[in-house]
């Protein structure tokens, strides 16, 4: 386990269908995070995990947008009834503690949506 | 909530000159403030980050300043390469709905750096 893994690394999809990301953190890290990356912009909070708990979601996030994290290891990011305003990147880190203590996040490579 | 203004938006240097990006954050609960490189396609990758307990920290040519008083925090990177052209993005943590330690990082928009050789 080197790394943070996400997959799929890219997805095109149809306006109206749901899609899927799965996250896998690095093992010992029980902090989870989805963030949301537009082009020419820095990423943007959507949603924390410390471990199977869901502590927030962001206010950016509308009803379709749902994120898991069963038994605290990895993490799916569903969009349901997709539209076009949902084409980013969506990026999930992972850290081994608080932040305030200097537990850097580490970033998957992403998964690019495009909805046409 | 936490704002986080970051500039230049592009910034262009000549290889071996100094570049500084500089960002602004508004909440004064915010402890720690990291910055990312991002090349194009790739994942942000921490180079450097700094806890509001310290003002100044160095790791061989790159460099963060911290001024509490003033909400501000500095990247400085001395004898640029073309290896350091990229997008960096800085950050600072603020704590969230659930209380408690910061976890949340909020992002500034990013600073495209061109070192031309």
């Amino acid at each position: 386990d080197t790394g943070v893994s996400q997959n799929p690394r890219h997805k095109i999809t149809k306006r109206g269908q749901n899609v899927t990301f799965r996250c896998d953190p690095i093992s010992e890290h029980n902090r989870l995070y989805w963030y949301r990356q537009t082009l020419g912009q820095g990423p943007e909070f959507l949603t924390y995990f410390q471990n199977e708990a869901q502590l927030e979601k962001s206010r950016l996030l509308s009803d379709r947008f749902s994120a898991e994290r069963p038994k605290g290891s990895f993490s799916t990011l569903e969009i349901q009834r997709t539209e076009q305003g949902d084409s980013a990147m969506y990026l999930c880190a992972s850290s081994l503690g608080a932040v305030q203590l200097g537990y850097g996040y580490t970033f998957g490579s992403g998964t690019r949506l495009t909805v046409v | 909530g936490e704002n986080v203004e970051q500039h230049p938006s592009t910034l262009s240097v000549q290889e071996g000159d100094s570049a500084v990006i500089k960002c602004t954050y508004s909440d004064s609960a915010s402890n720690y403030f990291p910055w990312y490189k991002q090349e194009l396609g790739k994942r942000p990758q921490l180079i450097i980050d700094i806890r509001s307990n310290v003002g100044e920290k160095k790791d061989q040519r790159i460099a963060v300043t911290l001024n509490k008083t003033a909400k501000h925090f500095s990247l400085h990177i001395t004898e640029t390469q073309p290896e350091d052209s990229a997008v960096y993005f800085c950050a600072a943590s603020s704590p969230g709905w659930s209380g408690g330690s910061n976890y949340k990082l909020t992002f500034g928009k990013g600073t495209l750096l061109t070192v031309n050789p």
